[in-house]
């Protein structure tokens, strides 16, 4: 079975200071991860994907995620914080044979000015 | 370029009650997801068809749930005798079939309230 974990349920942040958003994974085969954000009362939007391709990949709107396998982690970066990025945001998993994500609890970003 | 839309945006009902949800995808995309997700949580996997086919049902999905997609366009969810746990966001959300990972795309969701 395959799940996701996103430590810390609510970051709070300056603008202009790093954000770090955590994700940990658990698949007995190799995954394909998401991260998606959420502005209120939207649906979901995707901020970048992992396909084995690079283990560094970048996203819109100046986010990055590493896939570390060693640590089974994919965690969500951006060097510096905008007022803008305030929203939740889902780490999600999914194998190859089936497109059902699974989805983390979400991660609200608050940014403070 | 037209996104994935949904309607209604909100819907109240009450308890025991039938609704029933229509969901757009892209134009050219062939697979179709539905998700729910309740207050602090993520979504959750409903169903997902490619074409008309139900491809994948979770068991979620009970027999109050039903999900169609007839001509492989559009797709409507009926809830039937509606409880209040039932309250909850659902999304609905499109991808392409070839090549992998697909991508998903979300509508807006349509938000029930069941009183």
């Amino acid at each position: 079975a395959q799940s996701v974990t996103q430590l810390g349920s609510h970051v709070s942040v300056s603008e202009g200071a790093l954000v770090l958003l955590r994700c940990n994974y658990s698949s007995s085969v190799p995954p394909y991860l998401f991260w998606y954000v959420q502005y209120p009362n939207q649906g979901l939007q995707l901020l970048l994907k992992y396909t084995s391709a690079a283990t560094l990949v970048k996203g819109i709107n100046g986010f990055e995620a590493e896939f570390k396998k060693s640590e089974t982690s994919f965690h969500l970066t951006k060097p510096s914080a905008h007022m803008s990025d305030a929203a939740e945001y889902f780490c999600a998993v999914t194998r190859g044979d089936t497109d059902k994500l699974i989805f983390g609890t979400g991660t609200r970003l608050q940014v403070f000015p | 370029d037209t996104g994935v839309s949904q309607d209604p945006r909100h819907k109240i009902t009450k308890r025991g009650q039938n609704v029933t949800f229509r969901c757009d995808p892209i134009s050219e995309h062939n697979r179709l997801y539905w998700y729910r997700q309740t207050l602090g949580q993520g979504p959750e996997f409903l169903t997902y068809f490619q074409n008309e086919a139900q491809l994948e049902k979770s068991r979620l999905l009970s027999d109050r749930f039903s999900a169609e997609r007839p001509k492989g366009s559009f797709s409507t969810l009926e809830i039937q005798r509606t409880e209040q746990g039932d309250s909850a966001m659902y999304l609905c959300a499109s991808s392409l079939a070839s090549g992998g990972p697909r991508t998903q795309y979300f509508g807006p969701g349509t938000r029930l309230l069941v009183l």
